[in-house]
């Protein structure tokens, strides 16, 4: 299973762009990649999910280059409610082996005023 | 909101106690996976059930097991407690069939050992 890796913290302002970066070199070529965001106390929130190039929803774009080797969150015009941790994903979801999804440390956004 | 819900949201329990926690997917989903968040650290796969049988485990001992029911709600239970057995516990739901199955989390029961 291939492990992430994430910057621990980012720090922005309100009204900013917000762009996480992901690595994975060993992503496999059944895996997706898939973004999470958690509130304290609070379950993982579904973000985006993604195989290739460039996926883009109503509250986030996600970027993935052709070696897809890492990824690329990225949060339009952020806002004090975006400050949260931010976890990647590399996976197989249903391969049926342990470790079903595997969770780093995450990153952790803090967006100030 | 995701549709899925876990009871009861807090628990304090002794070492040594028996606990139950209940998860209940999101309507259609037939998949339920399970996962223990300490403090500060990412969510870790536990197990996995699918159509009532387990589907995959993680790095943790037979105290902790599972069940899931024909209508896709499940338990969790862990004997004999350890005070390291106190964290956030997660179920996330999911229908496996499509190209992409994404795991939707319940908001979580956190579990105090004392």
């Amino acid at each position: 299973l291939a492990k992430t890796t994430q910057p621990i913290s980012m720090d922005s302002y309100e009204g900013q762009e917000v762009n996480i970066t992901c690595s994975h070199n060993n992503i496999a070529t059944n895996d997706y990649i898939t973004w999470y965001q958690q509130f304290p106390s609070q379950g993982p929130r579904f973000i985006i999910q993604g195989y290739k190039t460039k996926v883009t929803n109503e509250v986030a774009s996600l970027f993935i280059p052709a070696d897809r080797k890492s990824s690329t969150l990225s949060l339009p015009r952020v806002s004090l409610s975006d400050t949260a941790v931010y976890y990647c994903l590399v996976g197989d979801m249903y391969s049926g082996s342990q470790g079903n999804l595997i969770f780093g440390k995450g990153t952790k956004l803090s967006v100030k005023p | 909101e995701t549709g899925v819900t876990q009871s009861p949201t807090h628990l304090i329990k002794t070492r040594g106690q028996q606990v139950t926690l209940r998860c209940s997917s999101q309507s259609g989903h037939n998949t339920v996976s399970w996962y223990q968040q300490a403090l500060g650290q990412g969510p870790q796969f536990i197990f996995q059930y699918y159509r009532e049988e387990e589907n995959g485990r993680g790095n943790f001992p037979p105290r902790f097991s599972g069940l899931q029911f024909p209508n896709y709600s499940s338990e969790l239970n862990v004997n004999a407690l350890e005070l390291d057995d106190s964290a956030l516990y997660l179920c996330a739901s999911s229908l496996v069939g499509g190209a992409r199955e994404t795991q939707y989390f319940g908001p979580g029961t956190r579990l105090l050992v004392l």
